[in-house]
């Protein structure tokens, strides 16, 4: 079983709605958790951290964490355009011998005119 | 400008060649990965270096080493490339190796296929 699973999607959502992009880890050993932006042929770029419980907002940006149901969420506000991409959730685990990300496979959102 | 560099873009490697892939970063990160990714594994974790002289296994390190001789530079060595990894390679780096947080950072990545 996949530690880190998303919906590979695509989500398509209409421009200037929220996009809800979810995540679910199966390791209650995950303490912090990202989510990063992947573009077609590109590298993945970190956009949200999160380390407790509670909402954290950037920006257009609301990642979310519940450590009780394993749940991790980023809400994207004002979807435009040229939010499509992958989205990656990342899981991080510490106390071993070095601090170790689980990567989902990723959602494609896709953001309409 | 800091971040990663990572060279070449692509390659096309007949199997059973050696290649080395180059990571370079200038952001002084103690930390430094190398992922592949392949379409529906997402990234998997290949070689580690919590520090500068360092280096630890991943979830799928055979067929590659890694050395760490300083802090900037972490390469990536095939011995002798086989099909199966073909797929694109990622550096990445993180202020921390190990008892902390851990914001990673990629460079753009290198596009390998072994024919």
């Amino acid at each position: 079983q996949k530690e880190v699973e998303q919906n590979s999607g695509p989500l398509s959502v209409p421009e200037g709605a929220i996009a809800s992009l979810n995540c679910t880890y199966s390791d209650r050993g995950s303490q912090s958790f990202f989510w990063y932006r992947q573009y077609s042929g590109k590298s993945p770029e970190l956009i949200m951290s999160i380390y407790s419980n509670g909402d954290k907002e950037d920006g257009r940006f609301t990642a979310q964490l519940n450590k009780a149901s394993q749940y991790v969420s980023l809400l994207i506000r004002d979807s435009q355009p040229s939010d499509s991409a992958t989205y990656l959730c990342a899981g991080a685990i510490y106390g071993g011998a070095t601090n170790k990300l689980i990567f989902g496979t990723g959602t494609l959102l896709a953001v309409q005119p | 400008i800091a971040g990663i560099t990572q060279a070449p873009t692509s390659q096309i490697l007949a199997a059973g060649r050696r290649m080395t892939l180059r990571c370079t970063q200038d952001m002084r990160h103690n930390a430094m990965y190398w992922y592949r990714q392949d379409l529906g594994l997402g990234l998997r974790l290949i070689h580690y270096s919590n520090t500068a002289g360092t280096t630890g296994k991943g979830e799928v390190p055979d067929g590659y080493s890694v050395s760490r001789a300083n802090t900037d530079d972490f390469p990536l060595t095939l011995a002798s490339a086989v099909p199966s990894q073909t797929s694109v390679y990622f550096c990445a780096s993180s202020d921390r190796g190990a008892g902390g947080y851990n914001e990673q950072f990629f460079g753009p990545g290198t596009r390998l296929t072994v024919l």
